[in-house]
């Protein structure tokens, strides 16, 4: 069965640093997402994207965060100058069309020191 | 208001029996309802989507959703220990960004 998968599953950095998440969706699917969690909180959303640009982002997503699609298959988030505060699960996710079930990839989990 | 509202619990069902989760949520505009499942330290794993009112039956799971009440439910017949995680409730607009909002959770525990 198809899924998302994310790289690296766990990264330690000093604070800021910047920090690049990857993540392969599903092949066949057009929407992309990134959503964070801070342990013991809910899960936020971050970002969406299709077709090659950002549909929306949260208050969270400020001018550290940006996100791209190199090519066919990666999609990634980086973080250009990380803070403390952006220790979190981090989790990408794919769906094919708006509404559709979003799965989700099994996290990377930040430790900003 | 917080947009998707759960009772963080824990729920504590003893083994075999049935388990009710429950989940309201803010924004009348909200069209596609959720149900993921997540352990501790893992990610998100989808149980059940419902899109229109009524019941909506996965095997052991039932979802719920009253649109009128702003109400989504969720039900576990035959418990297992392995059900013991915590239950996401999450929904979304379909709006462009089709951005999902999820509640901070349930946590279940089945008592063996």
């Amino acid at each position: 069965e198809p899924e998302v998968t994310q790289t690296p599953s766990h990264q330690v950095t000093q604070m800021g640093q910047e920090v690049i998440l990857r993540c392969v969706p599903i092949s066949n699917h057009l929407y992309f997402y990134w959503y964070r969690q801070i342990l013991g909180q809910k899960v936020e959303f971050l970002v969406s994207f299709y077709n090659n640009e950002i549909s929306e982002k949260s208050e969270i997503f400020d001018d550290q965060f940006s996100v791209e699609r190199p090519d066919g298959s990666n999609f990634t988030l980086k973080i250009r100058s990380t803070k403390l505060e952006d220790s979190a699960m981090y989790f990408c996710a794919s769906n094919g069309g708006a509404g559709e079930t979003q799965y989700f990839g099994p996290g990377t989990r930040l430790l900003v020191l | 208001q917080k947009e998707v509202e759960q009772n963080s619990g824990p729920l504590s069902v003893p083994e075999g029996a049935i388990a009710s989760l429950n989940c309201t949520y803010s924004d009348r505009g909200s069209q596609s309802f959720f149900w993921y499942r997540q352990y501790s330290g893992k990610s998100p794993e989808l149980i059940m989507s419902i899109y229109s009112n009524g019941d909506k039956e996965d095997g052991r799971f039932t979802a719920q959703l009253n649109k009128a009440s702003q109400y989504v439910s969720l039900l576990i017949r035959d418990s297992q220990p392995s059900d013991s995680a915590t239950y996401l409730c999450a929904v979304n607009k379909l709006n462009r960004d089709d951005k999902i909002i999820f509640g901070k959770g349930t946590r279940l525990h089945i008592l063996p």
